[in-house]
């Protein structure tokens, strides 16, 4: 039981470039998040998926999209990396009980040069 | 969207004493959740405790307890018998009863004194 995995888990972009974050969990929660983590920020919430075939936008949505591939997948994808996106992403799921308990994979540092 | 605040950037504990980290919240409603996550220098986040707000009782795990005063909106975390490997990043988190979605407040750093 692997929880929650993610892929890279470094990276280096040029401004401009693409690339795809990779997340998956193997609990068969419903739920999943995808945070960045900025020094003196804590963890903001880009976009999350409720339910398979479902996502929305979290705090700081803008120059990211994602894809909830099935009910174990949900990747995130800058289209066009700046050097604003410099930060770590944390991809989370949660059960469905009454805390909604999220459980994080290990995250990605991303650097946009 | 709801805030979260931790007014102690860094914390520092002496291994074996106690030591409190500070958490305040601001929401208008009356149904939501608490968490403490931990977040050593493997970056992996790890849930401490957590607390309903219709739960008078604070939560209690092992070493760890809080001291949820729902009227003052306060979540502290205490930790006793501080041990080296508690040294951390510290999260106050909060999730509305209606939402599946966290709020996070800016951190703790918690150094460990042998």
């Amino acid at each position: 039981n692997a929880g929650v995995t993610q892929t890279p888990k470094f990276q280096v972009l040029k401004t401009g470039q693409s690339m795809t974050l990779q997340c998956a969990q193997d609990m068969n929660h419903n739920s999943m998040y995808w945070y960045r983590q900025d020094p003196g920020m804590g963890l903001r919430l880009i976009y999350y998926s409720a339910s398979e075939g479902t996502t929305d936008k979290g705090e700081v949505p803008n120059g990211y999209n994602v894809s909830r591939l099935n009910k174990r997948e949900f990747s995130l994808r800058l289209e066009s990396a700046a050097p604003s996106q410099t930060s770590v992403y944390f991809c989370a799921s949660s059960d469905g009980g009454a805390f909604y308990e999220q459980f994080f994979g290990p995250g990605t540092r991303l650097t946009v040069l | 969207a709801q805030t979260v605040t931790q007014s102690q950037p860094e914390m520092s504990v002496q291994e074996a004493e106690t030591v409190t980290l500070s958490c305040t919240y601001d929401t208008s409603e009356s149904d939501y959740y608490l968490f403490w996550y931990k977040q050593p220098p493997s970056r992996q986040m790890i849930l401490v405790i957590r607390q309903e707000a219709y739960k008078q009782q604070n939560a209690t795990e092992n070493r760890f307890s809080v001291n949820f005063q729902k009227a003052a909106k306060s979540f502290s975390l205490k930790i006793s018998d501080s041990q080296l490997g508690d040294a951390a990043m510290y999260f106050c988190a909060y999730r509305s009863g209606g939402a599946n979605n966290l709020f996070f407040g800016t951190g703790t750093r918690l150094t460990v004194i042998p």
